[in-house]
């Protein structure tokens, strides 16, 4: 089945830092991935639409220079956090669309634990 | 403003028993109903999907039953069994884009 790998699987860093998640489909191109935030105990709220080539949709409430989204190619997309900060540490979790299956047309990544010291 | 509404937010049933959450919409656009499950430290996973064109679908010990007219939709979990004790997840999306997430049932199955 189609798989998206989500990189890195948790990381830890010191408050100011910057950190920088991956979202690939392994097996399917992917013009379009969401990028979602969980809470402990919370639903996935949606953050931001990622298109390929083009600019990055995000979600009211979201800022867009804080989270910076990439997504130069059909089969990755990048989230970096800026400049992160304790109330950033969450659950981020992507998914990846893939247009050709009308059954699972979202596949989910892993999701990155972020904790920010 | 939650586009999806789950209940119970958690559950507990005997190994064996049936589990059953349900769920209601208000966009009448949404045209994709999914299920997931997801496990602690895990991204969720589609247990099963329905599309309005039905009124239920079975897979295995899951089952969607789907109401269009009141706008609902719930998951059942025959014979749950301990590996079955995950937080579940409905959500609703319209031409396979956004997804909707109802705010999760946390779900124990007791041996």
């Amino acid at each position: 089945g189609a798989v998206v790998s989500q990189h890195p699987s948790r990381v830890i860093c010191k408050s100011g830092t910057s950190v920088k998640i991956e979202c690939r489909s392994l097996d399917f191109q992917a013009t379009t991935m969401f990028w979602y935030r969980q809470f402990p105990k919370q639903s996935l709220m949606l953050m931001a639409t990622s298109n390929e080539g083009s600019k990055a949709t995000y979600e009211q409430g979201v800022e867009k220079d804080k989270f910076l989204i990439n997504h130069a190619s059909l089969t990755l997309s990048t989230l970096t956090v800026t400049s992160a900060h304790p109330e950033d540490s969450s659950f981020y979790i992507c998914s990846a669309r893939d247009a050709q299956a009308s059954n699972q047309p979202q596949h989910f990544g892993d999701g990155t634990r972020l904790s920010i010291l | 403003q939650q586009q999806v509404k789950q209940s119970p937010q958690s559950l507990i049933v005997q190994k064996g028993g049936i589990s059953i959450i349900n769920c209601a919409y208000e966009n009448t656009a949404f045209d994709y109903f999914p299920w997931y499950q997801q496990f602690p430290g895990k991204g969720p996973a589609l247990l099963i999907a329905i599309r309005p064109d039905v009124s239920e679908k079975k897979e295995g010990r899951f089952t969607i039953s789907f109401n269009k007219s009141a706008k609902q939709f719930s998951l059942h979990i025959m014979d749950s069994q301990p590996g079955d004790s995950a937080t579940y997840f409905c959500a609703a999306s319209k031409n396979d884009y956004k997804l909707s997430f109802g705010a999760g049932t946390t779900v124990t199955v007791r041996a």
